[in-house]
């Protein structure tokens, strides 16, 4: 298996834009989780899926960011429209069971 | 609610140094306890779990023992190695409803030096 794949690995875009963050969990897992990571507040559990319904999205900083999870193969994260305080690395992890396996992330950046 | 405290980094050590890097965690029930490690450039890999009181994960060369009695999963390495700098996250889960999230620590940074 290719493990948890995240595309892009970097982004780099204006503020005002919109940005899809993209991940393909590891097939046959069940959860599939977004974080993000910063020097300031370390790493931020920002919504949760569960069999691609959103069990937990407490995290989710603000109606600026959106996630989806269309089917069990496939998720996006969205932030419409970015500011520069979102700049981070972006993380989707999946899980069957207790052990989530973690993507290589995505490089964001907001100029 | 769950939550991870860890020690603040940076640590750093010199190679074949002790490294203890301390980690406790709040959780209601009975949660599964995690160390991931994170190299520069990385995303996160699981080092080591617990899923029970005084289960003892091992891996690498590292350890830690989940104590319920001080809620702690301590870790530890006798012997570290240049190669082992990186950061390191504790982490809980617990189960059921929305409980089934995983909650990390900040992360402490270990340099070891040659």
């Amino acid at each position: 298996d290719a493990g948890v794949i995240q595309s892009p690995r970097h982004e780099v875009t204006e503020m005002g834009q919109e940005v899809t963050l993209r991940c393909k969990p590891i097939s046959g897992h069940n959860s599939l989780f977004w974080y993000r990571q910063t020097m300031m507040r370390g790493l931020e559990l920002l919504i949760y899926f569960n069999n691609n319904v959103p069990i937990d999205d407490s995290g989710m900083p603000e109606d600026r960011f959106s996630a989806k999870m269309p089917n069990a193969s496939f998720s996006t994260l969205k932030i419409q429209p970015s500011e520069p305080r979102d700049s981070a690395v972006y993380f989707c992890a999946s899980s069957l069971g207790e052990r989530p396996f973690f993507g290589q992330g995505t490089r964001l950046t907001v100029v | 609610g769950n939550s991870v405290t860890q020690m603040e980094g940076p640590v750093t050590l010199s190679e074949e140094a002790f490294l203890t890097i301390n980690c406790t965690y709040t959780a209601t029930g009975y949660p599964s306890l995690f160390w991931y490690v994170q190299y520069p450039g990385e995303g996160l890999q699981l080092l080591l779990k617990a899923t029970k009181a005084d289960d003892k994960g091992s891996n690498k060369g590292f350890e830690a023992t989940y104590r319920k009695e001080t809620t702690s999963f301590h870790l530890e390495k006798g012997s570290v190695q240049v190669s082992d700098s990186a950061v390191y996250f504790c982490a809980l889960r617990n189960y059921g409803g929305s409980q089934g999230n995983l909650i990390f620590g900040k992360g402490t940074k270990l340099s070891v030096k040659p």
